[in-house]
């Protein structure tokens, strides 16, 4: 399994521009989650989703969008990228049917908007 | 709200020392609680975690006690290793749509 993976690795935007984050995972897990990590700070919950078709914001959703159409993708939108959207973007994946929580994290994503 | 309070770092320890991370929290309910790891450049990985009260959480020489009575989940190593520099989170789960809150990390050093 590769697990949870994300692309790009790294990305440079100009402000106004839009771009999407990619996030996949082959675990079979229905639940998704996307994150912001900023500099010495934790991890901040921008969108998550329950299963395909049901997305719902978390902490940060402001300036992001997201979709679920399938088990396995969970892309995350930015439109009108803004210098405040500079952050590593993690996607993370868990299985919650024996509630049991335990997240999957990929590698993150690099964005920097100037 | 739900939170998640870590000591702050970094934290510098030479290679063979005891290592302590204290970590509390906040919740309404019964959470689980994790430890996760960062290394550099990467995304974060489980450590441990602890599902209910007095469960203890071990994994590669790292241990952490769900203590409900002082609401802590003190994450502990009794002999650090160069490899162990990282970050590291602690987070609460409110096992209720998985979301996990995570703590600000905690950043550690280990010296030859």
């Amino acid at each position: 399994n590769a697990g949870v993976t994300q692309t790009p690795k790294f990305r440079i935007l100009k402000i106004g521009q839009s771009m999407t984050l990619q996030c996949t995972q082959d675990m079979n897990h229905n639940y998704m989650y996307w994150y912001r990590q900023d500099p010495g700070m934790g991890l901040k919950l921008i969108y998550y989703s329950v299963g395909a078709g049901i997305t719902d914001k978390g902490e940060v959703p402001n300036g992001y969008n997201v979709s679920r159409s399938t088990t396995e993708d969970f892309p995350l939108r930015l439109e009108l990228a803004a210098p405040s959207q500079t952050s590593v973007y993690f996607c993370a994946s868990s299985y919650a049917g024996t509630g049991n929580y335990e997240q999957y994290f990929g590698p993150g994503t690099r964005l920097t908007v100037t | 709200g739900d939170s998640v309070t870590q000591m702050e770092g970094p934290v510098t320890l030479s290679e063979e020392a005891f290592l302590t991370i204290n970590c509390t929290y906040t919740a309404t309910g019964y959470p689980s609680l994790f430890w996760y790891v960062q290394y550099p450049g990467e995304g974060l990985q489980l450590l441990l975690k602890a599902t209910k009260a007095d469960d203890k959480g071990s994994n590669k020489g790292f241990e952490a006690t769900y203590r409900k009575e002082t609401t802590s989940f003190h994450l502990e190593k009794g002999s650090v290793q160069v490899s162990d520099s990282a970050v590291y989170f602690c987070a609460l789960s409110d096992n209720q749509g998985g979301k996990l809150i995570f703590g600000q990390g905690t950043e550690l050093s280990v010296k030859p």
